[in-house]
């Protein structure tokens, strides 16, 4: 079975410049999660998608990040304008179901660096 | 919201057995879960404990007590491989969607 797929794995960008990250969940997987994971820190979630469907975003800095699910299947997550604290890996993760015990299977991460 | 801590760095020597405790506070517990990740890699799943009690899966056992809100993972004989870090979350059902929210990590070192 294949994994979570994650591209690009590196960017190097300019502040005030945009970056997106795209993501490809495991076949049949209806949740879909984008995680911000800083240096030396544990994943913390910006959005999580059921579906097509924005379950929760509370921790997503909505003036400058945007994602998007389309049709239920690949996301992309944007940038827009980076800032320098937003060098991190962005993690995407997918789990069959939502509301159960239902394990997240975690994509290579795509690592930002702003300069 | 939720308040989970765990250790920052831990060293043990190779065939050792070592305990990583995590405390966490959540008002609407549904789940503790382990993850290991490896330097540069994505976390993977170790484990997962929404009763109290002991859970073993072959060198790895994890640990729940709800009424203390803590747990702890136990790595047992020790290898090289071992040395990653292994971050404990929490779930709460008080959050749309069940969501976890993720301790700092502890980055375990294992000595020969």
């Amino acid at each position: 079975e294949a994994g979570v797929a994650q591209s690009p794995r590196y960017k190097i960008i300019e502040k005030r410049q945009s970056v997106a990250f795209w993501c490809n969940p495991i076949s049949g997987h209806a949740t879909l999660y984008w995680y911000q994971q800083i240096l030396g820190q544990g994943p913390k979630l910006l959005i999580q998608f059921q579906n097509n469907g924005v379950v929760d975003d509370s921790q997503l800095p909505k003036d400058r990040f945007s994602a998007e699910r389309l049709k239920g299947v690949d996301s992309t997550l944007k940038i827009q304008p980076a800032k320098l604290e937003d060098s991190a890996v962005y993690l995407c993760a997918s789990s069959f179901r939502r509301g159960t015990y239902n394990e997240q299977f975690f994509g290579p991460g795509t690592r930002l660096t702003v300069l | 919201g939720q308040n989970i801590d765990q250790p920052t760095e831990m060293t043990a020597t190779e065939g050792a057995i070592v305990q990583i405790n995590c405390t966490y506070q959540t008002s609407g517990f549904n789940g503790l879960f382990w993850y290991q990740q490896h330097a540069g890699e994505a976390p993977t799943f170790l484990s997962y404990n929404v009763l109290d009690g002991l859970e073993e899966k072959g060198r790895f056992s994890s640990f729940l007590s709800r009424s203390k809100g803590y747990s702890y993972l136990l790595l047992k004989e020790l290898q090289m491989k071992d040395s990653a870090s292994y971050l404990c979350a929490v779930r709460d059902r008080g959050n749309a969607g069940n969501m976890l929210t993720f301790g700092g990590g502890t980055r375990l070192m294992v000595k020969p």
